[in-house]
């Protein structure tokens, strides 16, 4: 069965350090989808990005590198130089391909940004 | 494009009364799915459809029905509700192998 594990309730920092955020995950396929959602104050929830499990490329956008290993079957999301506009909620998420729409979440990690 | 659209927004139900929320998108996605929100445990899968007249359940289906008669639109019933049923409500839709996207979400209280 498929599983997401964001072990960080809660995380804290300061204005302009660096924040990594942890996921792991469990599945049994071998083709998968790795997604990462951000959930600001407001409520709704906004794609950030989206990986195959064929491309362990590392990317980056701005402030934002997702840093994704197999072998560990971690895919960990980093804000570099944090904002206080970087609080919010934000979710880990899984997507086996011969399950398309059984998407599963991990409970997510609420990050707070202090001036 | 509206993308996904759910009502209301807000609703406040007694217990053992039954309602539906609506879902709608506007993209002509196949695959349309339901979640709750609930603190501290992400967001967990309610029921799902990859298609008209094609319904599944996810992790947590009970107390609730789905149906799929269009494309467009997947509603979700809360038979008779209940206070484990106050949650925060998420409709989503998806093309194949993409990310999905999300309405605005439902809160719900049941009193």
């Amino acid at each position: 069965a498929q599983k997401v594990t964001q072990a960080q309730t809660e995380i804290s920092v300061v204005e302009k350090e660096d924040v990594t955020l942890d996921c792991v995950y469990e599945t049994r396929d071998t083709t998968y989808y790795l997604f990462w959602y951000k959930q600001p104050p407001s409520g709704e929830l906004v794609f950030l990005i989206r990986r195959n499990s064929f491309d362990e490329q590392n990317e980056i956008s701005g402030r934002y590198s997702w840093n994704f290993q197999k072998s560990t079957s971690s895919f960990n999301f980093t804000i570099t130089a944090s904002q206080v506009v970087d609080s919010a909620v934000y979710f880990c998420a899984l997507s086996e391909v011969r399950r398309y729409n059984d998407m599963r979440f991990g409970a997510g990690t609420r990050l707070t940004v202090k001036p | 494009n509206a993308g996904v659209t759910q009502t209301p927004k807000f609703q406040v139900l007694k217990t053992g009364q039954s309602m539906t929320l609506q879902c709608a998108q506007d993209m002509n996605h196949e695959y349309m799915s339901w979640y709750r929100q609930d603190p501290g445990m992400g967001l967990r899968l309610i029921h799902y459809s990859v298609g008209a007249g094609i319904t599944d359940q996810g992790e947590v289906p009970n107390g609730y029905n789905v149906s799929r008669s269009t494309t467009e639109d997947f509603p979700l019933r809360l038979l008779s509700a209940a206070p484990s049923q106050t949650s925060v409500y998420f409709c989503a839709s998806r093309p194949r192998a993409t990310e999905a996207f999300f309405g605005q979400g439902t809160r719900l209280t049941v009193v």
